[in-house]
């Protein structure tokens, strides 16, 4: 199985930050790798596949990067609205399998 | 608007059974591979099974951690996807999400769209 690393695990960031989360592969996945965000008692919300294109609707304030197995998902001009947990997602190989999450704070 | 709404959820006995249901909406199910991906209270994703389409003579995938105690299964003239859960473990405990595959260059990535999840106890 192909395991996913995400680091930090959590992130205290303030209004206005840029921040960014990695996402490491235990083995190459070529560019089949998603980003979803998700917020408390919420179902995940699709936000980026195959590395950076960005899903129908999700502002370009979120972009995503890499190659590999080094994938980054980078966040401009933090708002309120974008606190949350960040999971990213290989699907080159089956068992499709995710990160453990990043949780995003606000400091 | 695209809806994925699960049903079936409830507390169930270890090695007891239990029917999950997605009914979809606002796509085209036939044209989807389907997921069910759950989550443990407090903890994070994982993708549980797959179901591919008519086209794909709707194959199947299953996470080790299920095989051979679940069956995911689809029904396109109903526009619905389910769940068959059996010999039920503690460790299954979570809120069970369907999700709606999308396939770009060559592979297909779980979670385009997500129901509200359903959430299955499994506890004497």
């Amino acid at each position: 199985d192909i395991q996913m690393t995400q680091s930090p695990s959590s992130l205290s960031a303030s209004v206005g930050d840029r921040v960014t989360i990695t996402c490491r592969a235990s083995q190459g996945i070529s560019n089949y790798l998603a980003w979803f965000q998700q917020k408390p008692g919420k179902a995940p919300k699709a936000l980026i596949y195959a590395v950076s294109s960005l899903q129908s609707g999700v502002p370009s304030k979120f972009s995503g990067s890499g190659s590999g197995t080094d994938f980054t998902l980078t966040i401009s001009s933090l708002q309120p609205e974008d606190f949350a947990t960040y999971y990213c997602q290989q699907y080159n190989s089956y068992p499709l399998t995710f990160g453990q999450g990043t949780r995003l704070e606000i400091k | 608007e695209v809806q994925l709404v699960e049903s079936g959820g409830g507390l169930v006995q270890p090695g007891g059974s239990l029917r999950l249901s997605c009914a979809a909406s606002g796509f085209t199910f036939s044209d989807h591979y389907m997921d069910w991906v759950r989550q443990a209270p407090g903890k994070g994703l994982e993708w549980v099974a797959r179901i591919r389409k008519r086209g794909n003579s709707y194959t199947t995938e299953y996470a080790a951690s299920v095989k051979g105690r679940f069956t995911i299964s689809r029904d396109d003239s109903k526009n619905s996807l389910y769940l068959q859960m059996n010999s039920l473990k503690t460790e299954d405990t979570a809120v069970y999400y369907c999700a709606r595959g999308q396939c770009s260059g060559g592979s297909c990535y779980c979670g385009l769209n997500w129901g509200q999840g359903t959430l299955v106890t499994v506890s004497s």
